[in-house]
């Protein structure tokens, strides 16, 4: 149980394009999801942190109108790189917490999403 | 400031001897700790979580200890095996948010 599913899982595209990025629970209600970015041979930089129905809560130093965070649904949970430059080249991955647990849990992640701009 | 150090970026070890990663935290005071594991490309996997007045953990080949003395975790595969190889990180938990340290990567040589 408890499979997060993010997709795409890989997407190369031309500078000054928006991308998507879907994660999904699957098997559970997931009240908050949080998305992070990871560079080659480092750990994982929290970006941010989405609740379901409300505005997300991004970390320091991450632009919120350059990465758009939507959490629509208890399942559904997606990114937006606006306007997006090779700068913001990585590896995205969100990860879910079940619904009414907020500490104390583990996180299920997704696969990540590996994003390459030319 | 806050930091999270895991032990030298990489660790080799022999299949059958036991592997043993070190995560030490400064300017923490986490409720509770946890160990994923990740391979390359892949999201981390979800391994151990040890609670602050926990001192020790297992699950099968694994095993956690914490000393919020020492402020430091160990983490422990015994009989270690080739598929064991993977990227672990450790991460802390204080305000509802994980902060992750930058991982060991683990190689068991057959």
């Amino acid at each position: 149980g408890a499979v997060v599913s993010q997709h795409p899982s890989w997407v190369i595209c031309k500078s000054g394009t928006s991308v998507k990025i879907e994660c999904r629970s699957l098997d559970f209600q997931a009240t908050t999801m949080f998305w992070y970015r990871q560079f080659p041979k480092q750990s994982l930089m929290l970006m941010a942190t989405s609740n379901e129905g409300s505005k997300a809560t991004y970390e320091q130093g991450v632009e919120k109108d350059k990465f758009l965070i939507n959490h629509a649904s208890l399942t559904l949970s997606t990114l937006t790189v606006t306007s997006a430059h090779p700068e913001d080249s990585s590896f995205y991955i969100c990860s879910a917490i079940l619904m009414g647990h907020y500490s104390n849990q583990p996180q299920h992640f997704g696969d990540g999403t590996r994003l390459s701009i030319l | 400031s806050q930091k999270i150090e895991q032990n030298s970026e990489a660790l080799n070890i022999q299949e059958g001897k036991t592997a043993t990663l070190t995560c030490n935290y400064t300017n923490y005071s986490p409720a509770y700790l946890q160990w994923y594991r990740q391979d390359p490309g892949r999201g981390p996997v979800f391994l151990l979580l040890i609670r602050e007045n926990e001192k020790e953990k297992r699950k099968e080949r694994l095993k956690v200890t914490f000393d919020t003395t020492l402020k430091q975790s160990l983490f422990h595969i015994t009989a270690s095996q080739p598929a064991d190889s993977a990227t672990y990180l450790c991460a802390l938990d204080t305000t509802g948010k994980s902060t992750f340290g930058d991982g060991t990567t683990l190689t068991v040589k057959p």
